[in-house]
């Protein structure tokens, strides 16, 4: 696609209920990111994916956080038993691959969020 | 533990003004740089990136930075009252992801 795509844009939820947030990253994109956004802050890193592997999850809070992308385009982070101090923007951001050294082919391109409210 | 610091303002300038944003980073060997602004209720959209030391320009947009001290910002010239949004700076270290501040936020009053 032209761009990022995230679908739901808006969630709200009850807490204990289970997620799904999906991203559909700029075609070719090898890289694709996971950040988490509450007000007034910068994105929080959550997860990254090289192709379908997940580089890097060090950013999941806990483990009630997951996310998956098994074909190495689409993903999905998925979110079990919601608590309040989950509602945030889940932000997805892929790049043409991922970063090393100095490159464009590194530069984030951000969608346009999904709002999560856990009530 | 990486750290990205910026003023969350608000930094509040006159139109026509130039706005001076700045950032610090606490990790010595970050090797890229990024500007970020984020409108209110929007996703980040990229300004600039810069790599090496010195200045680098695109249009009314200064980068500048200064890794010896651990130092990057950015100058907007002749400020328009669009430019208000929430400007986010992210440093990189090589293949880690972007870990951005929490951004300042530029208010332009026409």
């Amino acid at each position: 696609g032209a761009g990022v795509s995230q679908t739901p844009s808006n969630k709200v939820t009850e807490k204990g209920k289970y997620v799904e947030l999906r991203c559909d990253p700029i075609s070719g994109h090898t890289a694709l990111y996971w950040y988490r956004q509450s007000l007034g802050q910068g994105p929080e890193f959550l997860i990254y994916f090289q192709g379908t592997g997940a580089a890097d999850d060090s950013g999941l809070p806990n483990d009630r956080f997951f996310a998956v992308r098994p074909e190495g385009s689409v993903s999905t982070l998925k979110i079990q038993r919601t608590e309040r101090g989950d509602s945030a923007v889940y932000l997805c951001a892929s790049s043409l691959k991922v970063a090393g050294g100095i490159s464009g082919a590194n530069v984030l391109t951000f969608g346009a969020g999904s709002r999560l409210t856990v009530l | 533990q990486k750290e990205v610091e910026q003023n969350s303002g608000p930094l509040s300038v006159p139109e026509g003004a130039i706005a001076s944003l700045n950032c610090t980073y606490s990790d010595r060997v970050s090797q890229s740089f990024f500007w970020y602004r984020q409108y209110s209720g929007k996703s980040p959209e990229l300004i600039m990136s810069i790599y090496s030391n010195g200045d680098k320009e695109d249009g009314r947009f200064t980068a500048q930075l200064n890794k010896a001290s651990q130092y990057v910002s950015l100058l907007i010239r002749d400020s328009q009252p669009s430019d208000s949004a929430t400007y986010l700076c992210a440093v990189r270290i090589g293949n880690t992801p972007l870990v951005f501040g929490k951004g300042t936020r530029l208010s332009v009053i026409a």
